[in-house]
């Protein structure tokens, strides 16, 4: 039920963009993506609601894809506050429990 | 400022020494989690409640206890803690359980069972 990220870590240098996946074997009401950095308790970033609804941090820019129950976090123009590790959670119904990915680890370096 | 407050934010214990972790909001959210997190495994649920008097098991519940009195309190109990308890625990809450709602998470307690 877990779901699956990809890829497990990527490195980048300021101004790169990168996409980090979130996949799923189910059929998902919804997809949450929180960043943590090093030491910090995970942060919200954005909500992707079957049906189109998302709202999220203005820079932050994501897709959900409900045919192949896949999501995708675009990351443009990174910078050196993005790095940290990336959690997808997945819903599989309104009110069933968030279940998270084991985690994507972004590196951006000057 | 609305916050999630877990106390205490370090441990040291040992096997078998009774322990409580506890954790509060100020945002009369309905629903709150606790999550461990270990290396390689992401953030693992353990229980949830989804109100007061209303608690579920998450993926990972064995070894562990949970009360939800009072709307803002969701304490975890370790009746027996184990060595393999050692983790980064974190609280969390939400309006609700996902959908549109984002949960806000506490600053972690880290727990060591020798």
């Amino acid at each position: 039920q877990q779901p699956v990220q990809s890829p497990q870590a990527v490195i980048l240098r300021e101004g790169e963009d990168a996409v980090i996946n979130c996949s799923s074997s189910k059929a998902l009401y919804s997809v949450h993506w929180y960043r943590q950095k090093h030491g910090e308790a995970p942060v919200f970033l954005m909500i992707l609601l079957k049906g189109g609804e998302q709202k999220g941090h203005d820079k932050i820019s994501a897709s959900f894809n409900e045919k192949k129950q896949q999501s995708s976090l675009y990351l443009t123009a990174s910078q050196l506050s993005y790095s940290g590790t990336y959690f997808c959670g997945t819903e599989l119904g309104a009110g069933t429990a968030l279940i998270f990915g084991k985690g994507t680890t972004l590196s951006v370096s000057s | 400022e609305a916050q999630v407050t877990q106390n205490p934010r370090y441990l040291i214990t040992v096997t078998g020494k009774k322990l409580t972790v506890t954790c509060s909001q100020n945002m009369n959210h309905e629903y709150m989690s606790w999550y461990r997190q270990d290396p390689g495994l992401g953030l693992r649920q353990i229980y949830y409640s989804m109100n007061v008097e209303v608690t579920d098991k998450g993926d990972v519940p064995e070894g562990y206890k949970v009360s939800r009195k009072e709307k803002r309190n969701f304490p975890l109990i370790l009746e027996s803690p184990s060595p393999n308890q050692t983790s980064l625990y974190f609280c969390a809450s939400s309006s609700s359980p996902g959908g549109f709602y984002e949960q806000y998470f506490g600053p972690g307690t880290r727990l060591t069972v020798t």
